[in-house]
């Protein structure tokens, strides 16, 4: 089965550029989508098809994906993006959705 | 856009649960549907999903003929049946709405979640 390997953690100051990783197998193949998830809540679509953002979804936002990596980028980080990231996929092979194991983003 | 879930509950293994989902703000019968689960400081694992005719219908492999989800359009109502619940069960259910993406799809729209508890 296709698995996302996401790092546990990622810390950044307020300000700066925070950058979440999703690896996967030939990823850049795959349309990729992320969430962000803050504690006792449900998720929230963040970007879909690698870098397209919902409405009411702030542009600091983005998304990458190339190669095995597929990427999200929240720059001038502010203490309420502090959550755990999750991205996605649907891998056409099995018809299953997949998850990768989350990410969380600590803001110092 | 709403999606709101029934209250889970307090099940011992082996026993059953139905989940519903009743949904408002846009064509229910115009949608695919989904669950997704987040056992308690988990992450995310999908669950099934149901086109919006209510056929086809895809299941992960942990659910191994246990679950059986359904819709009623009329309703605007989504359910998941669940039977011969194990302890690993024990998570949040959501419902999410699915959308078509450029490969594949993702999920615009969730519930709150319904704590399901598998213990004896």
């Amino acid at each position: 089965s296709y698995v996302l390997t996401q790092p546990p953690s990622v810390s950044v100051a307020p300000g700066q550029t925070a950058r979440i990783t999703c690896g996967g197998n030939n990823i850049g193949s795959k349309s990729v989508h992320w969430y962000h998830q803050k504690p006792g809540q449900a998720p929230v679509l963040v970007v879909y098809d690698d870098s397209d953002r919902p409405s009411g979804i702030p542009e600091r936002f983005s998304g990458s994906n190339s190669g095995n990596t597929a990427t999200l980028t929240i720059s001038r980080v502010e203490a309420g993006d502090e959550a755990d990231y999750y991205c996605q996929v649907w891998d056409s092979s099995t018809e299953h959705v997949v998850f990768g194991g989350g990410t969380k983003l600590t803001v110092l | 856009v709403q999606l709101v879930e029934s209250e889970g509950g307090l099940v011992k293994p082996g026993g059953s649960l139905r989940l519903s989902c009743i949904v408002s703000g846009f064509t229910f019968s115009d949608y695919h549907m989904t669950w997704i689960r987040q056992a308690p400081g988990k992450g995310l694992d999908w669950v099934s999903y149901i086109s919006s005719s209510g056929s086809p219908i895809y299941y992960a492999d942990f659910v191994a003929g246990r679950f059986t989800v359904s819709r009623d359009n009329v309703k605007n109502s989504l359910y998941l049946q669940m039977s011969s619940l194990r302890v690993e069960d024990t998570a949040v259910y959501y419902c999410a709405r699915r959308r078509l993406a450029r490969g594949g799809f993702y999920f615009d729209s969730w519930g709150q979640g319904s704590l399901v508890t598998v213990s004896s």
